[in-house]
């Protein structure tokens, strides 16, 4: 079964860091380019940053530039989102997803909440 | 940045009703747009790629058209599995971006 599953969210004040996971399952995770996207509460979709199936090419929001970093590691088949310097603006729950361009499978999502 | 406009915001319908959804984009994105259907609490939907192109899957009641900065997604006989947010996403450009969504709920 194709499916991605999120993890690495939690509660964390501003200023810290977290890095969320998400382990892809049934596809070659390889061959394909991925994306984050985030969700506010009560708002609507926020596409966050994307890479490149090698990893050699990332693109980001401006909102998170300089702060969040997306990689990838194809032989654990696992995308990673660094995210340094949060803000109570970056509370959302954030999904990762197949693809960059038509987001075709995702993830349950993982929940990061900003708080003091 | 392309903004993405969806409108409306909020429409109401019945179990039957044809009901349209449009999205315009502040420049031309050829066809690259996708559509997609949230519930409360789950994970986007794909629905349509390329603007016209129904996902694997989808029932054949959706449907997706329009190029260039005009684009509309139609459900042609609402059902009650149909009651949700969509949203409207281009990808024509390296930073995509989404429409601020369309909540169909029940008349």
């Amino acid at each position: 079964e194709v499916q991605l599953l999120e993890s690495g969210g939690g509660l964390v004040q501003p200023g810290g860091s977290l890095r969320l996971s998400c382990a892809a399952f049934g596809f070659a995770f390889r061959s394909n380019a991925m994306s984050w996207v985030r969700q506010a509460p009560g708002k609507g979709l926020e596409w966050v940053s994307g890479i490149s199936d090698s990893g050699g090419s990332t693109f980001y929001i401006d909102s998170v530039k300089g702060r969040f970093t997306i990689s990838r590691d194809n032989f654990k088949s696992t995308l990673y989102l660094q995210m340094d310097s949060l803000r109570a603006e970056d509370t959302a729950v954030y999904y990762c997803a197949r693809s960059w361009g038509a987001l075709d499978v995702w993830g349950q999502g993982t929940t990061v909440t900003v708080s003091s | 940045d392309i903004q993405m406009t969806q409108s409306p915001s909020t429409l109401s319908a019945s179990v039957g009703d044809r009901v349209t959804i449009t999205c315009r984009a502040s420049q031309s994105i050829s066809n690259w747009l996708a559509w997609y259907q949230q519930k409360p609490g789950k994970a986007p939907k794909l629905l349509i790629y390329k603007a016209s192109s129904l996902e694997s899957g989808v029932p054949s009641r959706f449907s997706g058209s329009g190029s260039g900065t005009q684009f509309t997604l139609t459900i042609s006989s609402l059902q009650p599995d149909d009651f949700a947010t969509y949203y409207c996403q281009q990808y024509n450009t390296y930073s995509r971006t989404f429409g601020q969504g369309t909540e169909v709920e029940i008349k």
